[in-house]
């Protein structure tokens, strides 16, 4: 079946340590995203990526890296420059692209909560 | 720039009550706009979309109108369930980023 995995579904971290989180899709979707969403709040985007080689940070990228080696994988990492890493972090793909066909839906993964011990 | 206002909630209901959740937006260009509903624990699941000014989306008894003229995307369902409580996000994407609203957070009581 085709869609998103995230994992792992929960994580903990250490002070100063850095962590990866995982972000899978099968969908040939051009674009994914990173968005960490904290209890009672939104979604705040920190990094997306409009193609292979190519990402940009989002509204609240400091203390995070992405990188887009292939088309199918996302990986976030976590560093410890990140204050207040505990949160859910969700993933998300879409078919989209320059030009006028952007506005295609996302599909999101199920999410990986992180909490620093 | 581009921004999705939703109403504040938590909104609560009785079972079988109407809903109304409003949202508008601002954005450059005519873009696609969307509701997704996130259930406890879970990532979001898109609810409906529409893709152009007077275009209804629906989908299980949630409905939504794209209105260009008040730049609104309210989502409505004639008869709620418990089942429904959940959060949920307006969004639109209007340059290939995805900009969600804060979230309206729904209780349904029986």
């Amino acid at each position: 079946d085709g869609g998103i995995t995230q994992s792992p579904k929960y994580l903990f971290r250490k002070e100063g340590q850095n962590v990866t989180l995982s972000c899978e899709q099968n969908l040939n979707h051009d674009a994914m995203y990173w968005y960490r969403q904290d209890p009672g709040q939104g979604l705040r985007l920190i990094y997306y990526s409009q193609i292979v080689n190519d990402f940009q940070k989002g509204d609240i990228a400091e203390g995070y890296s992405v990188s887009r080696e292939k088309k199918e994988s996302f990986p976030l990492t976590v560093t410890s420059a990140q204050k207040n890493p505990t949160a859910f972090y969700l993933c998300a793909s879409s078919a989209s692209f320059s030009g006028f066909l952007l506005n295609t839906e996302a599909f999101f993964g199920q999410g990986t909560r992180l909490t620093v011990v | 720039g581009d921004s999705v206002t939703q109403m504040e909630g938590p909104v609560t209901l009785s079972e079988e009550a109407f809903l109304t959740i409003n949202c508008t937006y601002t954005a450059t260009g005519y873009p696609s706009l969307f509701w997704y509903v996130q259930y406890p624990g879970e990532g979001l699941q898109l609810l409906l979309k529409a893709t152009k000014a007077d275009d209804k989306g629906s989908n299980k008894g949630f409905e939504a109108t794209y209105r260009k003229e008040t730049t609104s995307f309210h989502l409505e369902k004639g008869s709620v369930q418990v089942s429904d409580s959940a959060v949920y996000f307006c969004a639109l994407c209007p340059t290939g980023k995805l900009i969600f609203g804060q979230g309206t957070t729904l209780q349904v009581k029986p």
